[in-house]
């Protein structure tokens, strides 16, 4: 069975362009979580989806950030325009079922703003 | 605010022996706690999960425990061995739908 999958595994982008990251969860799997690592620091919740839903979408650090789940299979977080303090590593996990399930993560984005 | 903090940042052990690495929380205890493992490039791969009613779980060589009084929780690797060298990440829930919330993580080396 195929793990998640993320798109790209690196991304090196100037201030003020914008990237799209894309995660495939593992098939079957209705939630789907997004979340980031900026250097020095723990992973950070970004947002969650069930199916194509926004469930939970605290973590996210303002409007620069879009996420989507069209259909409910992948997922794509854009950052417009991008800022110096939005590098950082981005992991998509997924889970069968919400609650204190075992996520499965992706490999991560490293992305690299400048 | 909630603060995780995992004893140290890097931890190195000789083969053989029992690595425990500890995560500290502060005010309220979380109704459940992982631990998860991650190698250098990769995501985290899940180990244990553990609630907050459970004061042991153990799986292969790998045994947790949660101290809600000393808001603590233990993670023990026995026998350990060169393969076992990766960062651990305790992670914490504080109900069945709320987000998880990760520490900074330790890196444990295994040397031979």
């Amino acid at each position: 069975e195929a793990g998640v999958t993320q798109f790209p595994s690196h991304s090196v982008i100037e201030k003020g362009q914008t990237v799209t990251l894309r995660c495939d969860p593992i098939s079957g799997h209705d939630n789907l979580y997004w979340y980031r690592r900026v250097m020095g620091k723990e992973i950070k919740f970004l947002l969650h989806f069930v199916k194509e839903s926004k469930q939970d979408e605290s973590g996210m650090p303002n409007n620069r950030f879009l996420a989507e789940r069209t259909g409910g299979t992948y997922s794509t977080l854009k950052v417009q325009p991008a800022e110096l303090e939005d590098s950082g590593v981005y992991f998509c996990a997924s889970s069968l079922r919400q609650g204190p399930n075992e996520q499965f993560f992706g490999p991560g984005t490293r992305l690299t703003v400048l | 605010s909630q603060k995780i903090e995992q004893n140290s940042e890097a931890l190195n052990i000789q083969e053989g022996k029992t690595a425990t690495l500890t995560c500290n929380y502060t005010n309220y205890s979380p109704a459940y706690l992982q631990w998860y493992r991650q190698d250098p490039g990769r995501g985290p791969v899940f180990l244990l999960l553990i609630r907050e009613n459970e004061k042991e779980k153990r799986k292969e060589r790998l045994k947790v425990t949660f101290d809600t009084t000393l808001k603590q929780s233990l993670f023990h690797i026995t026998a350990s061995q060169p393969a076992d060298s990766a960062t651990y990440l305790c992670a914490l829930l504080y109900s069945g739908n709320t987000p998880l919330v990760f520490g900074k993580g330790t890196r444990l080396s295994v040397i031979a």
